[in-house]
């Protein structure tokens, strides 16, 4: 599973971020996918999930309303689309594979470093 | 949403120690729990899935047990590269939820 995330910043409160994931070494369009964040306080937390056709899309309560998850089969890449940023959405973001309709995760890249403050 | 516990939060031992690692959920989850490893700087990998399945290329000195509420990884003999932060994670329902992690440090 190769999966290269890009797109985070240093961004003010109140902000907007585009996370992308690029990803390679599988059938991209037969997965379904989610992002995850990890935060030295928090530690690791879910942050949404698309179906691999992008019919079936859930949240965290934490994002709803602010993010937006998407994908495009034909190009391989997720994206994480993030609005009116907080102090708290901080992390490095991931983005994972999900093994099944609602499965676990397998892990395969870096991450992308988002960075919310004045 | 389902809370998960993982204890200790950190536990020091030595190489070719026998360790376990418990993971309690606040509510049944069968056996959709999956257990991830992570070294400073690196993402987490995946170890262990539905609660006692090894991921293929782990180990098998790793081993994963329990259902319903209560789970344990074992490593059965401490290898130095075994040193890192372990997490549980159901995947029973909506929302995921993680445990706050484990850190295996060398004594």
């Amino acid at each position: 599973v190769q999966l290269v995330e890009s797109g985070g910043a240093l961004v003010q409160p109140g902000g907007s971020l585009r996370l992308s994931c690029a990803a390679s070494e599988f059938t991209f369009s037969s997965y379904e996918m989610s992002w995850v964040r990890q935060t030295p306080g928090k530690g690791l937390e879910w942050v949404s999930y698309i179906s691999h056709d992008g019919s079936n899309i859930y949240y965290s309560e934490s994002v709803k309303g602010r993010f937006t998850i998407s994908r495009d089969n034909a190009r391989n890449t997720l994206y994480l689309q993030m609005t009116t940023l907080r102090a708290e959405d901080t992390g490095l973001y991931y983005c994972v594979r999900v093994t099944g309709v609602w499965g676990y995760f397998h892990y395969g890249g870096q991450g992308t470093q988002v960075t919310v403050s004045s | 949403d389902i809370q998960m516990t993982q204890s200790p939060s950190t536990l020091s031992a030595s190489i070719g120690d026998r360790v376990t690692i418990t993971c309690r959920a606040s509510q049944s989850i069968s056996s959709w729990l999956a257990w991830y490893k992570q070294k400073p700087g690196k993402a987490p990998e995946l170890l262990i899935y539905k609660a006692s399945n090894l991921e293929r290329g782990v180990p098998s000195r790793f081993s994963g047990g329990g259902s319903g509420t209560e789970f344990t990884l074992t490593i059965s003999s401490l290898q130095p590269d075994d040193f890192a932060t372990y997490f549980c994670q159901q995947y029973h329902s909506n929302p995921y939820s993680f445990g706050q992690g484990t850190n295996l440090e060398i004594k």
